[in-house]
């Protein structure tokens, strides 16, 4: 496609649940990030994928969070025994290899997942 | 290590005046700047970029910013606020061989007949 798509885009899921949120990139673009946006808030960094190299994990909340990025290019974030506080819209963005010489290309962001824990 | 402030979390502007939106960074290397802007309910567009080209970068929609590097600042401005420039405003920094990008808190921009 010709953007980053987010699916799904709203998701209500209850306390203790388990849920998956898919981000297909821009195709060739071998960076991915995740954000999350929490109500009036700014884009809190959760994970970064970048090529084969090992990702950046540092923003994940905590271990209930993972995300995994098969044959480098989908992606999916999994949230186990989901919380409320974990209500947010969760944002992917790709990016082209921001390696030497292309360090200022742009992220292109998908529409976001609203999820709510109820 | 990178950080980004946005010194006004709102600002707001009669339509037909001028917008200063503030952004301050911090950065061990030379970074790479990024404004962002986001409407209501809708997904985070590219307003402009720094690329160490030129200091002063024009953007979409008549927006444009300034590096000032003495000040570590890259503030947004557009001559002439429009009542659809109404959104948040995030800055955006990256930092050259370390790819996270880093956003600031957020602007909400409120533009008033």
């Amino acid at each position: 496609g010709a953007g980053v798509s987010q699916s799904p885009s709203n998701k209500v899921t209850e306390k203790g649940k388990d849920v998956e949120l898919r981000c297909d990139p821009i195709s060739g673009h071998t960076a991915l990030y995740w954000y999350r946006q929490s109500l009036g808030q700014g884009l809190e960094f959760l994970i970064y994928f970048q090529g084969n190299s090992a990702p950046d994990k540092s923003g994940l909340p905590s271990d209930r969070f993972s995300a995994e990025r098969t044959g480098g290019s989908v992606s999916t974030l999994t949230i186990q025994r989901t919380q409320q506080e974990d209500s947010a819209v969760y944002l992917c963005a790709s990016r082209q290899d921001p390696g030497q010489g292309v360090r200022n290309t742009e992220a292109f962001f998908g529409q976001g997942t609203r999820l709510t824990v109820v | 290590a990178q950080s980004v402030t946005q010194l006004d979390s709102h600002v707001s502007v009669s339509e037909g005046t001028p917008v200063l939106l503030r952004c301050n960074y911090s950065s061990s290397y030379s970074p790479s700047l990024f404004w962002y802007v986001q409407h209501p309910n809708k997904g985070l567009q590219l307003l402009l970029k720094y690329t160490s080209a030129a200091t002063l970068v024009k953007g979409i929609n008549g927006f444009e910013a300034e590096f000032k590097k003495s000040e570590t600042s890259f503030h947004l401005t557009k001559p002439s606020a429009h009542m659809s420039d109404a959104a948040e405003y995030f800055c955006v920094v990256s930092e050259k061989g370390y790819n996270k990008l880093i956003f600031g808190a957020g602007t909400r921009l409120a533009v008033h007949p």
